[in-house]
């Protein structure tokens, strides 16, 4: 079945540093592609999606490009903030799932000043 | 504010009780997602609704039962509470059911059980 698999955290990184935070998944098909922020003690938000091959999903700073030869949908950020600190979390979507969400286990992302 | 709402924000109970978690998707959205989040199981798609009728099912226990009534407001019945279903749980709206639509999560409604 479909799945996400995500690097582990926790990520700590100083305000500034570049982040890159690992996703693949495993899919029939031809899914659609989320990260999802959650803010300590909130619901989650979407950040970007990408939904066919080759896209680059962009928003706050954040990008992300759906490679399908390597089957990836990192997320990259130039320049993190201590505002930035929250779980990230990399989903899947597809017609087999009924268009819900599938997703990775979350990585923690910690931005000291 | 995302616009989707669920309430009681927080609920605790004993084992073996039934609770009942309401969802209110934001306005116009006719699809209704429920989710668990749990720390040994990450987060995990339990069902959805579309304008009433249910659409896809994931991995939702048989003590689990959800509606969703005409007004679009959803419910998620949990019963014969265990202590493993100790959980956030979280609601999603979204306008349509395919793969472009958007959704928008609730606050989520944490539940304990002792």
């Amino acid at each position: 079945g479909n799945s996400v698999t995500q690097m582990e955290g926790p990520v700590t990184l100083s305000e500034e540093a570049f982040l890159t935070i690992n996703c693949t998944y495993t899919a029939t098909g031809y899914p659609s592609l989320f990260w999802y922020v959650q803010y300590p003690g909130e619901g989650l938000q979407l950040l970007l999606k990408a939904t066919k091959a080759d896209d680059k999903g962009s928003n706050k700073g954040f990008e992300a490009t759906y490679r399908k030869e390597t089957t990836s949908f990192h997320l990259e950020k130039g320049s993190v903030q201590v505002s930035d600190s929250a779980v990230y979390f990399c989903a899947l979507s597809d017609l087999r799932s009924g268009y819900a969400l599938n997703f990775g286990k979350g990585t923690s992302l910690l931005v000291t000043p | 504010d995302s616009g989707v709402t669920q309430t009681p924000k927080h609920l605790i109970t004993a084992t073996g009780q039934r609770v009942t978690l309401r969802c209110s998707p934001r306005s116009g959205d006719l699809s209704v997602y429920w989710y668990q989040q749990s720390l040994d199981q990450g987060l995990q798609f339990l069902i959805q609704y579309y304008n009433g009728e249910e659409r896809a099912k994931g991995n939702i226990l048989e003590r689990f039962s959800a509606q969703q009534f005409p007004d679009l407001h959803s419910e998620l019945n949990l019963s014969s509470l265990e202590l493993g279903d100790s959980a956030l749980y979280f609601c999603a709206s979204s306008h349509d059911s395919g793969n472009y639509n958007e959704q928008f999560f609730g606050p989520g409604t944490r539940l304990t059980v002792l």
